[in-house]
This record gives structure tokens, sequence and C-alpha cells, in this order.
């Protein structure tokens, strides 16, 4: 079964450090990739997406995340976090089984505190 | 335009009670799933559909029921309330045929915090 696995449970970070969360997934064939960003009681929102392409793509509020194919990883980076960051993390991957295929298997998350 | 909707936002039940949750979306999906959220195991798949009249089982469909009669609308059915059941539910939607393109993001209600005592 395809399976998303990510590094970290909890990462707690001071204000402007440096932000890098792993992303792994199990599958080999042709895939998108995603994070989600979740805030307090909040729905999932979309931060950045891979489809193809240049591996390093950028996505909202400063984030950025890089797919390295050979490693089958998807790591989410951002150079200074913020309090506002404060959030729960999902890297998420459809597996597109002969070019279909909308289901999506989500990492358990990482849970980021941001102290000011 | 308002997206994925999702009532209710909260749900008591008591163990054995059923009820309906609702989900519309209003983007010209094909694709709608229902996820169950729990601390530490990230969204798990309940049930999908791909088009109107079809639905398929996720990860974890035992104790639900879906049905889709029209593409807008996907609801979720519990028949008999247990505390296992107790969580986070979010309904998704992605893939506009129109489009031409099977890559697609997922769209998200705003989930329904579901409590079984």
């Amino acid at each position: 079964a395809q399976s998303v696995s990510q590094h970290n449970h909890h990462v707690i970070l001071s204000e402007a450090a440096s932000l890098e969360l792993g992303c792994n997934y199990s599958y080999g064939g042709t895939v998108n990739l995603f994070w989600y960003v979740q805030y307090p009681g909040q729905h999932l929102q979309l931060l950045l997406k891979y489809f193809s392409g240049d591996p390093l793509v950028k996505g909202i509020k400063g984030f950025e995340a890089e797919f390295i194919k050979s490693k089958f990883s998807f790591n989410l980076r951002k150079p200074s976090v913020q309090w506002s960051d404060t959030a729960e993390y999902f890297c998420a991957v459809k597996f597109l089984r002969d070019n279909y295929g909308q289901n999506f298997v989500f990492g358990p998350g990482t849970r980021l505190s941001v102290l000011p | 335009n308002a997206g994925v909707t999702q009532t209710p936002k909260f749900q008591v039940l008591k163990t054995g009670q059923s009820m309906t949750l609702q989900c519309a979306q209003d983007m010209n999906h094909e694709y709608m799933s229902w996820y169950r959220q729990d601390p530490g195991m990230g969204l798990r798949l309940i049930h999908y559909s791909v088009g109107a009249g079809i639905t398929d089982q996720g990860e974890v469909p035992n104790g639900y029921n879906v049905s889709r009669s029209t593409t807008e609308d996907f609801p979720l059915r519990l028949l008999s309330a247990a505390p296992s059941q107790t969580s986070v539910y979010f309904c998704a939607s992605s893939y506009d045929r129109d489009r031409g393109t099977y890559n697609a993001e997922a769209f998200f209600g705003q989930g329904t915090r579901l409590t079984v005592v």
C-alpha cells in the first residue's frame, strides 16, 4: 500500500529560525505532491503543490518545497518562521495510476510551534 | 463560488444513533471524498466518488455509507454511531474534467467535529 511519512511529529522553533519539514512517500510512479497547513480549529489550506517541471516549488507565505525524485522526498522549507506559522503541516501525495487516481494519501502531520 | 460546504460544524451523538454529514461543492468537480482526522494519524480516506452514481471504499469505510446522486452533493451517513467514530470529518473535492488534466489539488470543507458518547 502507498504510504507517506513525515520525519517529525512536533517541531519547536523560535521566531526567525529556519524550518525544514521532511516528507517521504513509498511509490515510484507518477505523483502529485502537496503540502497543506491546518491552523488551530480550521480546515486544511493548500501551501504549495508540485505536478511536474521545476522540482523547486514556491508557495504562499514564503514557503517552498523541493521534490527529489530519487529519494521519493518532498521537503518543506521556510528561511525564517513567524509566530503565525504555528500550525499543523500535512504532506499529501496523489498517486496517479494509469494517469488517473484522485485519492490523496496524507502523512501523519507535523505540529509546528513557533515561540515568540 | 463557495467552494466546499460542510454541515454541521459540530455534532454530539449517542451510541447507536444515526446521522448524515452533508457536503456540497460548486466547482464542477467530479471527484469528492470523505476523510476522518484523528490525532497522530493524519487524514484517512473513508469513501470517495469519481462522479455521480459512482462511489467506492477508502481505507476506513466500516460504519459509514455514501451516495452520489448529483455532481454537487456527497453526503456521509453514520448508520449506528460508535465512540470509535469520534473524530473530525473533512469533505474534499478535486478534478474538473473540463480542465483536461488529472493534475489537481483538493479543496476541503471546514470540517465537522463529531463526538459519540
